[in-house]
């Protein structure tokens, strides 16, 4: 069975700074990943996909992630982060099959 | 593209009534939506698949009866929450995949979300 682990629940960090959000899964087959991004009240947005190919993939909002099949991680980072960031952040892996399975999610929190 | 519209936003309702929640994708067709619920803090937990034309798929340990999901269209799909709860209050959310059912490469996309409330 599929599992994400988001290692850090919270992640505190000063505007301007480089963040990295961490995220671990563990599959028995080929994944596809993905990383959502929930701000306050609101459902899901998508940041950014992993399907194949290149292992470095960028999204929206100048956010990137990079996917390492060995250590079978797909951290997400940002080299300058904003205000606007603050938000809960999901990492999710598919099988192939309809679902998706979700971290537990990671909030960031960016500080003046 | 690939907009997701739920409504209502917000609902509180009296306990024993009914509530029904619509999941409409705006620009594309969706064979399949999904339906989740998130506690406060919590990552969101998977409750059931709707499938077009067919009945819904539950996930272990929800009740059927008590969540009606109907998927009557290529775009709509409704989830009633029968005599309701305090229990029952949640944030929920809809999804919808764009693409062919058994491409999971495709990414779902999600609704803003209902906040019901049940007094």
């Amino acid at each position: 069975a599929q599992s994400v682990t988001q290692l850090d629940s919270q992640v505190p960090v000063f505007e301007e700074a480089p963040v990295e959000l961490r995220c671990n899964y563990s599959s028995s087959v080929s994944v596809y990943l993905f990383w959502y991004v929930q701000y306050p009240n609101q459902g899901l947005q998508l940041l950014l996909k992993y399907l194949s190919g290149s292992t470095l993939v960028k999204g929206i909002n100048g956010f990137e992630a990079e996917f390492n099949k060995s250590q079978t991680s797909f951290h997400l980072r940002k080299p300058s982060v904003h205000i606007s960031d603050t938000a809960e952040y999901f990492c999710a892996v598919s099988e192939g099959a309809q679902k998706l399975v979700f971290g537990q999610g990671t909030r960031l929190t960016i500080n003046p | 593209g690939a907009v997701v519209s739920q409504h209502p936003s917000w609902v509180i309702c009296k306990s024993g009534t009914s509530v029904k929640i619509e999941c409409r994708s705006l620009d594309f067709q969706a064979t399949t939506m999904f339906w989740y619920r998130q506690f406060p803090k919590q990552s969101l937990m998977l409750m059931a698949t709707s499938n077009e034309g067919s009945k819904a798929t539950y996930e272990q340990g929800v009740e059927k009866d008590k969540f009606l999901i109907n998927h009557a269209s290529l775009t709509l799909s409704t989830l009633t929450v029968t005599s309701a709860h305090p229990e029952d209050s949640s944030f929920y959310i809809c999804s919808a995949r764009d693409g062919d059912l058994f491409r999971g490469n495709q990414p779902q996309h999600f609704g803003d979300g209902t906040r019901l409330s049940i007094l």
